[in-house]
Formats: C-alpha cells, structure tokens, sequence
C-alpha cells in the first residue's frame, strides 16, 4: 500500500463547475500537507500548503485536512480551462523533509 | 518562495554519452535540493537528496555511479547521467527547500537517449 494514495481520474467538469479533488493517507507521523498542479511536461507548481488539520483558503482554492480521517482534499470554485492538468498532493513528517506524493488526478474542465 | 530555473530545458544525446543537467536556485540560497525523475502519466520519484556541501543521498535502487549529483554552492546542484541509455529517457526535475521549509520545483529537463 502506498503511503498517499490519490485517484488517477481523469475528472472530467464542465467550466465553471467546482472540482473536488482528495488524498488519503496513512502514515499518522505525516504533519504538512500539500497540492501541486502540474501542466503537462512542466515542473509542479505549489498550490496551497497546510499543517496539521484545518481548512486554508487562497482564491478559488481550499484546501482540507482531516488527520483524524487521514484525508486531504482540495476544491477548486468557478473552474476554468486553464486548471486542466495534474493535481499532486504531498506530505512529509517535518518542514523541509523529502515529500510522499500521491500519484496525481488529472483534470480537465471542458469549456 | 524560491524561483528555481533548469538547464538544459530538453536534451538529446547517444546512448553511452554523459549528460549533464544543472538546477540553479534564482533567489533563494538552499541548503536542501531534490532531484526526481517522472516517466509519462507517472508521479514524480525521488532520486536523491542534495545537500550543499556533503555527499548525496540516494533513494533505494538509484544507482549513485550512474547519477552523479553535485551540489557546491547554495544556488546550484547538478546531476550527471553517466554512459546514458535509451531506458535513462524521462523528465528530471530539481527542487528546492525554500522559504518556511517549502519544497517548489524547476521547470523541468526532459532527456530524450537515442
């Protein structure tokens, strides 16, 4: 099993539509919490970055973590074209650690 | 944050040549750089981790000869494809601890061996 598991997609909204994205987890040692988008062929790009559980808003993102449940999510308002890509969601134990990443949902918001 | 550049951005070589790959932090002088390689529709792996002035440290099955990571100064760490072959094909791409300890990426180097 691995440590995040993330589901492949692709997920499919029309424009406009909220995209709703998660994670789980299970190694409980695991205190940051991450989302990455990734255009094709491009470097990843860091979306929202939290600790500990709680909820952390930046625009049209926000971003979830419920450690109880060992569970991230992220969600994305009014989509739009341009978010078509992949969404990575990454952990690590400590600040400055190497990162687990899922293994990336792509998206695509058709216009 | 850290603004990460890579050079070169797509490289092609024969099978058997050395390929090097540089990874340059802008704006930010990291003490910490990653090196991943990501094969298509695949997450990204972690090869190793640079650390300014020691040795690398490689993931379980990366082979250290092969990928010679050197990281002599805080705003560039390099890696080295020795003898390439055609399976050494795919995107590497860097990192950097940044700011608050948060890891932000370069844009990439795709390395294509014929």
């Amino acid at each position: 099993q691995k440590e995040v598991e993330q589901d492949p997609g692709p997920l499919s909204v029309p424009e406009g539509a909220i995209v709703s994205l998660n994670c789980t987890y299970s190694n409980s040692a695991f205190q940051y919490f991450m989302w990455y988008r990734q255009y094709s062929r491009k470097g990843p790009e860091l979306l929202m970055y939290t600790y500990s559980s709680g909820n952390k808003e930046d625009g049209r993102f926000t971003a979830q973590v419920d450690k109880s449940s060992k569970y991230i999510s992220l969600f994305i308002r009014d989509s739009q074209p341009s978010d078509s890509a992949t969404y990575l969601c990454a952990s690590n134990k400590a600040a400055g650690n190497k990162l687990t990443f899922g293994g990336g949902t792509r998206v695509l918001v058709k216009p | 944050g850290a603004v990460v550049s890579q050079h070169p951005s797509w490289v092609i070589c024969k099978s058997g040549t050395s390929v090097k790959i540089e990874c340059r932090s802008l704006d930010f002088q990291a003490t910490t750089m990653f090196w991943y390689r990501q094969f298509p529709k695949q997450s990204l792996m972690l090869m190793a981790t640079s650390n300014e002035g020691s040795k690398a440290t490689y993931e379980q099955g990366v082979e250290k000869d092969k990928f010679l990571i050197n990281h002599a100064s805080l705003t560039l760490s390099t890696l080295t494809v020795t003898s390439a072959h055609p399976e050494d094909s795919s995107f590497y791409i860097c990192s950097v601890v940044g700011n608050r300890d948060i890891e932000f990426f370069g844009p990439g180097t795709r390395l294509t061996v014929l």
